[in-house]
């Protein structure tokens, strides 16, 4: 069965380092998604990505944060200068059509510690 | 403001035994509401996705309700598993396309 793929599973960095958080999508899928979840807290949408470009993005996704596809199978976030507050699990979803009435799968999550 | 609220924040069950989440949100307006599992480490699995003209949907063992008049949700599991050990997660989708989410319920199926 196609699954949501996500590189590294875990990522350890330096605090102002830029991190490139890695995403393949299911490949028939249009719409693609990055979620975060602080240890312990609930998952906080960051940004949707349709027809090469950002659909919707929340507060969070502030000008530290760029989201690409930079080949049409991969699906990246990258944090330019990372804080100790980006420490969370990072998730990578993707729909098939429009993620109102589609379901959402998502991917195994990229654990990012700053240090 | 758009909130979704998840009782109980934790619950443990023997296995065998049934157990009834709750979702409360004050998402408005509304789109769709959704259940997720998630198991520790690891993304979460979409379980129901409803509308708000749908009252009552399932997924095997698993039943979700919707009032959308009272905005109240809930998720009940029959004849629980070891495996069904993991969080519960509400999500709200608002007609602006916002996704809020839950804290979810840690359920915790004993043997």
């Amino acid at each position: 069965e196609p699954e949501v793929t996500q590189t590294p599973s875990h990522q350890v960095t330096q605090m102002g380092q830029e991190v490139i958080l890695r995403c393949v999508p299911i490949s028939n899928h249009l719409y693609f998604y990055w979620y975060r979840q602080i240890l312990g807290q609930k998952v906080e949408f960051l940004v949707s990505f349709y027809n090469n470009e950002i659909s919707e993005k929340s507060e969070i996704f502030d000008d530290q944060f760029s989201v690409e596809r930079p080949d049409g199978s991969n699906f990246t976030l990258k944090i330019r200068s990372t804080k100790l507050e980006d420490s969370a699990m990072y998730f990578c979803a993707s729909t098939p059509g429009l993620a109102e009435y589609n379901e959402q799968f998502f991917g195994p999550g990229t654990r990012l510690t700053v240090l | 403001k758009n909130q979704v609220e998840q009782s109980p924040q934790s619950l443990i069950i023997l296995e065998g035994k049934n157990c009834t989440l709750q979702c409360n949100y004050t998402v408005s307006p509304f789109s769709n509401l959704r259940w997720y599992k998630q198991d520790t480490g690891r993304g979460p699995v979409s379980l129901t996705i409803m509308t708000f003209s749908e009252n009552t949907k399932s997924n095997g063992r698993y039943t979700a309700t919707l009032d959308a008049d009272t905005k109240q949700s809930s998720l009940h599991i029959t004849a629980s598993q070891l495996s069904d050990s993991a969080s519960y997660i509400c999500v709200v989708r608002g007609s602006q396309g916002n996704l809020i989410f839950g804290k979810g319920t840690k359920l915790s199926v004993k043997p």
